[in-house]
């Protein structure tokens, strides 16, 4: 099974400043098409998820281009260029790589991002 | 608009059953696998079970092998989650969320509100 880890696990930040989270699985996920299969997720406070990247790189709809997702293989990292106060909340990987017939997800255990 | 609403939830006790529901909206239904993601009081999001679009392939986590069945009926666009032998550690939110396409990963783009089921005595 795909293990997913992510650090830190809590992230004080400073509205307009960078922030960075990691996440690092236990294989690969980069598939032959080319596209490394790891999504990233916000859950704010009461709500559920929401996506903001998916295949690695790929902003989904509505999600500010502040957020950007890189890496590839087995590191992979989301970086938020300003923060915003409505950026907190816990933040989590999950791959969703398909492998020899298998259909599985895996979600990394979450970095809460919280206001200094 | 795309919408999944969940429903079923409740207290059961420990050995217990429970159905969840899962209706959908506002999308076709049919394109998409679907998945159920759970969330433990105070915990992270935990994936746990995945469904083709026709049934024909339906993958879970180890911890609810063989205790938990997903199915689907495409023509009343919904999704279920049968629970049975249910643990305390089953006590959870649990969410619903349209997956991808089989020639599309997208990742799991739209989530249900969540539904809560207590496993207690």
């Amino acid at each position: 099974d795909i293990v997913m880890t992510q650090s830190p696990l809590s992230l004080p930040v400073t509205p307009g400043e960078p922030a960075s989270i990691s996440c690092r699985s236990s294989q690969s996920l980069l598939h032959s098409n080319g596209y490394n299969y790891v999504d990233w997720y916000l859950q704010k406070p009461g709500q559920s998820p929401q996506l903001l990247i998916y295949l690695g790189s790929k902003r989904a709809s509505g999600v500010p281009d502040r957020f950007s997702g890189s890496g590839s293989g087995t590191d992979f990292t989301l970086k938020i260029s300003r923060v915003e106060a409505e950026d907190v909340g816990v933040y989590y990987c999950m791959q969703g790589l398909h492998m020899q017939g298998l259909q599985t997800r895996t979600f990394g255990g979450g970095t809460k991002v919280e206001m200094k | 608009e795309v919408q999944l609403v969940e429903s079923g939830g409740g207290l059961v006790q420990p050995g217990g059953s429970l159905r969840l529901s899962c209706e959908a909206s506002g999308f076709t239904f049919i394109d998409y696998w679907m998945s159920w993601v759970r969330q433990a009081p105070g915990k992270g999001l935990e994936w746990v079970a995945i469904i083709s679009q026709v049934s024909s392939e339906k993958y879970y986590v180890d911890s609810v092998k063989g205790r938990f069945t997903i199915s689907r009926d495409n023509a009343k666009n919904s999704l279920y989650l049968q629970m049975s032998s249910l643990r305390d550690e089953d006590t959870a939110v649990y969410y619903c969320a349209r997956d991808r396409r089989p020639a599309e990963y997208g990742g799991l783009a739209v989530w249900g509100q969540g539904t809560t089921v207590t496993v207690s005595s």
